[in-house]
């Protein structure tokens, strides 16, 4: 990708279990977001952590961001079959531009 | 929440046709939007960022003369891919940039257009 890597690139669990996918960048950033992408549509922005934060909720969503590692983790809790989704990392250096991760394609079983 | 529409949401096309694709953001002005494609089961790749009345940025390896940008409004920007070829095949995304409360760039996706070249 052009910034980094998503970790694992496929998870499957079942419905009720937490789900984790990791994100590891490249560069300096200013900020870090997830997204979300149902098959064949465009993305839903979830969650935005800026690099001076290391922890952020929504809902049954948790950011955390390490910028020491460069990296960042997405935790859902209490998954449901409606969370069955790509899931990608996007980083800003505080200017325009986004550059995605890798995606971790997500499948939650009911 | 920001609204952006693309047209078409798909095209099927013969091998050295142009196919212009629109990007539009309904209920809030961009001067910047950008383009992505996706390849099957890949991310997202930053092919360019369309500013409003001047010239587009490509992002290295982007071919500009194959990939026209026009942002001819603050709330339209086109992508025509010149003379397609069946390698040119991928969805399309295209993207508008607007500020947040905070000052943080945030950027609202249409929906995505996929393009198949025959």
């Amino acid at each position: 990708s052009q910034q980094g890597e998503e970790d694992p690139q496929a998870l499957s669990i079942q419905e009720g279990e937490n789900a984790t996918m990791n994100c590891s960048y490249k560069t300096s950033i200013n900020n870090l977001q997830w997204y979300r992408q149902n098959s064949g549509r465009g993305l839903v922005h979830l969650i935005l952590i800026r690099s001076n934060e290391r922890e952020k909720h929504s809902g049954r969503l948790r950011v955390t961001l390490d910028t020491s590692k460069k990296s960042s983790s997405l935790l859902i809790t209490a998954s449901r079959a409606a969370d069955t989704a790509s899931y990608f990392c996007a980083t800003s250096d505080g200017r325009i531009k986004f550059y995605f991760g890798s995606g971790t394609k997500l499948n939650v079983k009911p | 929440g920001a609204v952006v529409s693309q047209h078409p949401s798909w095209v099927i096309c013969k091998s050295g046709t142009s196919v212009k694709i629109e990007c539009r953001s309904l209920d809030f002005q961009a001067t910047t939007m950008f383009w992505y494609r996706q390849f099957p089961k890949q991310s997202l790749m930053l092919m360019a960022t369309s500013n409003e009345g001047s010239k587009a940025t490509y992002e290295q390896g982007v071919e500009k003369d194959k990939f026209l940008i026009n942002h001819a409004s603050l709330t339209l920007s086109t992508l025509t891919v010149t003379s397609a070829h069946p390698e040119d095949s991928s969805f399309y995304i295209c993207s508008a940039d607007t500020k947040r409360a905070s000052g943080d760039n945030e950027q609202f996706f249409g929906p995505g257009t996929r393009l198949t070249v025959l």
